[in-house]
């Protein structure tokens, strides 16, 4: 069937530097993608979001870039910090889907001082 | 934005039992989401909820094993029937929630979580 997936299962990033955090998708139909954050202990958090019909979208440190033709996703984290240490998932839905996410198998990101 | 709140956080369960978990928000949602993450996973959609209809299960989760209820408009349970150590997971829900910033309305947040340990 088709999925998401994450390339990379864990990254290990010193404080300060810019962190890539990257998905890759095969659901064509798929037309919308969040980006959620979950901390040990805790459920997911929303990060930040993004429509098919958009490149690139910033929030707070943070952005997300979507390309189409290779069905690629990444979240991009600015200066690093510790307490961006957490497993980062990715999920896309077609938006006529009533809601029904798929998630990918998650990045854990280790901040080092 | 909606606030999620589940019960109980963890539990350690023997094998052959139930366990009920309450999901409550604190305003009222259209559809609220169960998602099962086995130890060091990612989610899966058990089922959605929507008040005064059946749930709708994904494959691979039948009623008889995740039976749910959704009375009203902020709360909804899932029990896990008849234990085994592989039901040993994260239980989650997840409620739509389109005063929070998303780019769509059906954009899902989530509770805390129930641990749930099956000896």
């Amino acid at each position: 069937g088709e999925s998401v997936g994450l390339h990379l299962p864990t990254l290990s990033v010193q404080e300060g530097d810019n962190s890539i955090i990257n998905c890759a998708y095969s659901n064509s139909a798929s037309d919308y993608f969040i980006w959620y954050k979950q901390e040990s202990g805790k459920g997911p958090q929303f990060i930040i979001d993004i429509r098919s019909n958009m490149d690139k979208r910033q929030g707070q440190r943070v952005t997300v870039l979507l390309n189409k033709t290779v069905k690629h996703l990444s979240l991009q984290i600015a200066a690093t910090q510790p307490g961006d240490s957490a497993v980062y998932f990715c999920a896309e839905t077609p938006t006529d889907s009533w809601g029904k996410l798929q998630f990918g198998a998650g990045t854990q990101v280790v901040v080092t001082p | 934005s909606a606030v999620i709140s589940q019960k109980p956080s963890r539990d350690i369960c023997q094998r052959g039992t139930s366990l009920t978990i309450q999901c409550q928000v604190d305003s009222q949602v259209t559809m609220m989401f169960w998602y099962r993450q086995q130890p060091g996973q990612s989610l899966t959609l058990i089922a959605t909820a929507n008040q005064g209809s059946e749930a709708t299960y994904e494959s691979g989760f039948v009623i008889d094993k995740f039976p749910i209820s959704r009375p009203n408009l902020t709360f909804s349970t899932l029990t896990v029937s008849n234990m085994s150590p592989e039901d040993s997971s994260i239980y989650l829900c997840s409620v739509e929630d389109f005063t929070s910033g998303g780019l769509w309305d059906e954009t899902q947040y989530f509770g805390p979580g129930t641990r749930l340990l099956v000896l």
